[in-house]
């Protein structure tokens, strides 16, 4: 099965701040990287996704990047505001069967001041 | 409108009782997931179904049980076998395949045990 690992636990920046979130993962032919962003008591929605054949990725003020070799990858968010403070969370997944099977990492909850 | 649903959205349990978690989709989606979420655990995966009648179990899967009769619904017993039940659990669905896809999420059920 699959293994994520997703660090930090909790990431505090100010208004303004870049934030960098940071996952890795233990099977090597996992092809799907998404994030999620869940906000206070709703459910988690998906921001980016970045595939098994793609460096790095960008949509407006957030990007992914994604090292295969190391089997890391990495969420990064400029010019924070303070709607983007929520918990995030990684997945990836590729268990025995050939079948994609989202595992997440256990999260950070970013907190951005204003 | 194309989603997931899952009822009710609060549940309270009395010691020793089964209690059962509703989850529809009408995505068309060939599979579907049970996450449980505890606070700095993450989303912790219970049991999955690829495709209709068939599933299988997750990384927490004891003290629960699931069906997948119909394409669209893929409930979950909470039996009282399960230690401590109290959590917020999460339903999704995919695509379906070897390769990955977004997932999409209910709103959640928070199971309380009193």
């Amino acid at each position: 099965g699959e293994n994520v690992e997703q660090h930090p636990s909790t990431l505090s920046v100010q208004e303004g701040d870049s934030a960098v979130i940071k996952c890795t993962y233990s099977d090597s032919a996992s092809n799907y990287f998404p994030w999620y962003k869940q906000e206070l008591g709703k459910r988690p929605q998906l921001i980016i996704d970045i595939r098994s054949n793609v460096g790095e990725k960008k949509d407006q003020r957030i990007a992914v990047t994604l090292n295969k070799t190391a089997k890391h990858f990495s969420l990064h968010i400029t010019e924070t505001q303070p709607e983007d403070s929520a918990v995030y969370f990684c997945a990836a997944g590729l268990r025995s069967g050939g079948s994609y099977i989202p595992t997440f990492g256990r999260g950070t909850s970013l907190i951005v001041h204003p | 409108d194309g989603g997931i649903t899952q009822s009710p959205k609060y549940l309270f349990r009395k010691e020793g009782q089964n209690v059962t978690l509703s989850c529809e989709q009408n995505l068309n989606h060939d599979a579907m997931y049970w996450y449980r979420q505890d606070p700095g655990q993450g989303l912790r995966l219970i049991y999955y179904s690829q495709i209709v009648n068939d599933f299988q179990k997750g990384d927490i899967a004891e003290g629960y049980s699931v069906s997948r009769e119909k394409k669209e619904s893929f409930p979950l017993t909470v039996t009282s076998a399960q230690k401590n039940p109290t959590a917020f659990y999460l339903c999704a669905s995919t695509l379906g395949g070897a390769v990955g896809t977004e997932a999409f999420f209910g709103q959640g059920t928070r199971l309380t045990v009193v």
